[in-house]
Formats: C-alpha cells, sequence, structure tokens
C-alpha cells in the first residue's frame, strides 16, 4: 500500500470548515483513499472513501486531485465534537484487507 | 445493530497469567480483524480471520493466540505476555475480507504487571 503523509496537527475554529490535506504521490491506480478518524479513547471510526472522483457523505467531502497524487478531506461545519485524530489510507481493495494506519492529523477544533 | 463490542474495557495481568480478550458483532460480517494501539501511536494489524479462517497474521508472537468460534465472535488468547505488550487492543470487523469499511470496537486497555 502507497505511503501518506499529513500534517502532524491543524487547529479549526468551530463552525468553520476543516480542511485536512493528504498526499500519496506513490499512489496506484487501483488504490483507494480511505478516511478514518479516531476519537481520544475510543476505536477508529470510517468516514469515507474514494478512488479518483470526489465523494460526499453526510460526515465529509473527500476531494481528490486530478492526478491523484493528493486529497483534502473537508468537514464542512467542523464542531468540539470532530477534534480527534484523522488518518489518511490508501489501499488496494480486493487484496487482504489490511488498514496501514499512518501517523495522522490530530484536529483541535476550539470555540 | 451497527455496533461492535469488546470485554472487558480494562485487564491488569501478571506476566504469568493467561487471559482473554472477547469481540462480538451482529453485523453479519464475515471479516473479522485484531488490531495493537500503543500510546500516541496508530492502530498496527495483529490478525485477519475471513469466513471463520485465519487469513493474515503480521508475525505476531505466539503468547497471542487468535480464535474465530464462529462469524459472530472473535477472541484474543493471552499467555506469559510482557510489560511492552501493555496496549489498546482494538477488534473490528467488515462485510468481507477485502475490507472496504472496518467497525472498530472501542478497545480493551490492557495492562501487564
Amino acid at each position: 500500500d502507497a505511503k501518506t503523509t499529513q500534517p502532524p496537527s491543524m487547529d479549526c475554529a468551530e463552525g468553520r470548515a476543516a480542511n485536512l490535506p493528504c498526499n500519496h504521490s506513490t499512489i496506484s491506480g487501483n488504490e483507494y483513499v480511505y478516511w478514518y478518524r479516531q476519537i481520544h479513547s475510543q476505536g477508529p471510526q470510517y468516514i469515507i472513501h474514494g478512488l479518483k472522483n470526489n465523494e460526499t457523505n453526510e460526515m465529509a467531502s473527500l476531494i481528490i486531485t486530478e492526478d491523484r497524487k493528493s486529497s483534502t478531506l473537508i468537514l464542512p461545519h467542523a464542531t468540539l465534537r470532530d477534534t480527534a485524530v484523522y488518518y489518511c489510507i490508501v489501499r488496494v481493495v480486493g487484496t487482504a484487507s489490511k488498514l496501514t494506519f499512518g501517523t495522522g492529523t490530530r484536529l483541535q477544533v476550539t470555540l | 445493530d451497527t455496533e461492535v463490542t469488546q470485554t472487558p474495557k480494562h485487564l491488569v495481568m501478571g506476566m504469568t497469567n493467561k487471559k482473554s480478550l472477547k469481540c462480538e458483532q451482529h453485523m453479519g460480517h464475515r471479516a473479522m480483524y485484531w488490531y495493537k494501539q500503543k500510546a500516541k501511536k496508530p492502530p498496527e494489524l495483529m490478525f485477519v480471520y475471513s469466513y471463520e479462517k485465519l487469513s493474515i497474521n503480521e508475525s505476531v508472537p505466539s503468547r497471542f493466540s487468535p480464535e474465530c468460534p464462529n462469524s459472530s465472535l472473535l477472541n484474543l488468547h493471552l499467555h506469559a505476555l510482557q510489560p511492552e505488550d501493555s496496549a489498546l487492543y482494538l477488534c473490528a470487523s467488515s462485510q468481507g475480507s477485502q475490507g472496504n469499511e472496518q467497525f472498530f470496537g472501542p478497545g480493551t486497555r490492557l495492562t501487564v504487571l
């Protein structure tokens, strides 16, 4: 699975959009981009995934660049409950189902 | 029911003890996973069960012994652990062995004295 690079930490004001970047410059054509988050002392939670098109669900939007070398997770209206470590993971679906977590971005949402 | 449950929430054990961690899901998922997470580190995969058969063992020491008695249950048997095995042990499940969305339990926080 391709390696990802994320900033170690970010801050966001409550009510504003949180834009979390992820670089995956060695991504292969059959690899998907997944996002999970882990709120303190809880298990990781799936957020969203995509291959090359932008995706949106009730939690977030995922924007993948045309060359697929980077992506951005957008939380449109961050709340204090969104404070967590966000993991960007690149993986091939259809192989043994490893999730290889990187170091992630610690997002702190403040009042 | 979209929940993965894990028991116990906390466990303290000595190096000579034998204990088991339990994980349960009733979502009809056919793949189940054990991850280990040390403090301030990301989770690391230990084992994957697919259709009740062990499909991945990430070179985990034999003092950790997984068991999948049926499609809803996953156990992790612990024996002769070391203090460095103290960690949060996370269980997850997914629809099939191809992964997609993995649902995680809250974890068992293990302390080895």
